[in-house]
């Protein structure tokens, strides 16, 4: 079946420093839907950017990230840290074949320390 | 705008014991989603409910049941409670037009705690 991997559990880094979070996923469709959720201590997760479109930069709050189909992957960055981008971060897949379930990867605990 | 209620916020239960979890949103959404969270394994699907009265079984299914009562609200029920369960229980709501391809809004969670 369809799966995600992100293979950090734990990015700790200084303030300023470029940040990315690896994401890759593994799908029988050819049209993915990827998203990146970021949840921050004691919030819920919210959407943080989405992208069906094949090498297509999407950006949003300074974040941004890009679907490569050639590599199933979906890394998430960011050119310079701040202190307030600490939160865990999930990268999910759907499939635009219409199925409803969204399949969630195991998240990335992201540190960025002053 | 809108919101997602869920209700309690904190659980504490004993071994083999039925639970209910109840969840109320009001963006009018059609789809509802219950998500169970642990650390170190994401966000793993136990129902979800297309409109009012639809029920499909997610990944996890198992050990727990759900009830669409009408479009705004979504209750989880775990079956029997396992001990020394602790978990996180996340509620979800989206318009459904896009399917699971729509941007989903999460609720702040109910805590459980199985003693």
């Amino acid at each position: 079946g369809d799966s995600v991997t992100q293979t950090e559990g734990l990015v700790t880094l200084t303030e300023g420093l470029p940040v990315m979070l690896n994401c890759t996923y593994q799908t029988i469709y050819s049209n993915p839907f990827l998203f990146w959720y970021v949840q921050h201590l004691n919030e819920s997760p919210r959407l943080l950017l989405k992208s069906f479109t094949d090498n297509k930069r999407t950006e949003h709050q300074g974040f941004h990230a890009t679907l490569h189909k050639s590599s199933s992957s979906f890394h998430l960055q960011k050119s310079s840290a701040q202190l307030s981008d600490s939160a865990l971060y999930y990268c999910a897949l759907s499939d635009i074949s219409g199925s409803w379930q969204l399949i969630f990867g195991s998240g990335t605990q992201l540190t960025v320390m002053p | 705008g809108g919101i997602i209620t869920q209700t309690p916020k904190f659980l504490i239960g004993q071994e083999g014991q039925k639970l209910t979890l109840k969840c109320q949103q009001n963006f009018n959404h059609d789809t509802m989603y219950w998500y169970r969270q642990d650390s170190g394994k994401g966000l793993r699907l136990i129902y979800y409910s297309i409109t009012e009265n639809d029920l499909q079984k997610g990944d996890l299914s198992e050990g727990y049941d759900a009830s669409r009562e009408k479009k705004s609200s979504f209750s989880l029920t775990v079956t029997s409670a396992q001990k020394n369960e602790m978990a996180v229980f996340l509620c979800a709501s989206s318009t459904g037009t896009g399917g699971a391809r729509d941007t989903q809004y999460f609720g702040p969670g109910t805590r459980l705690l199985v003693l």
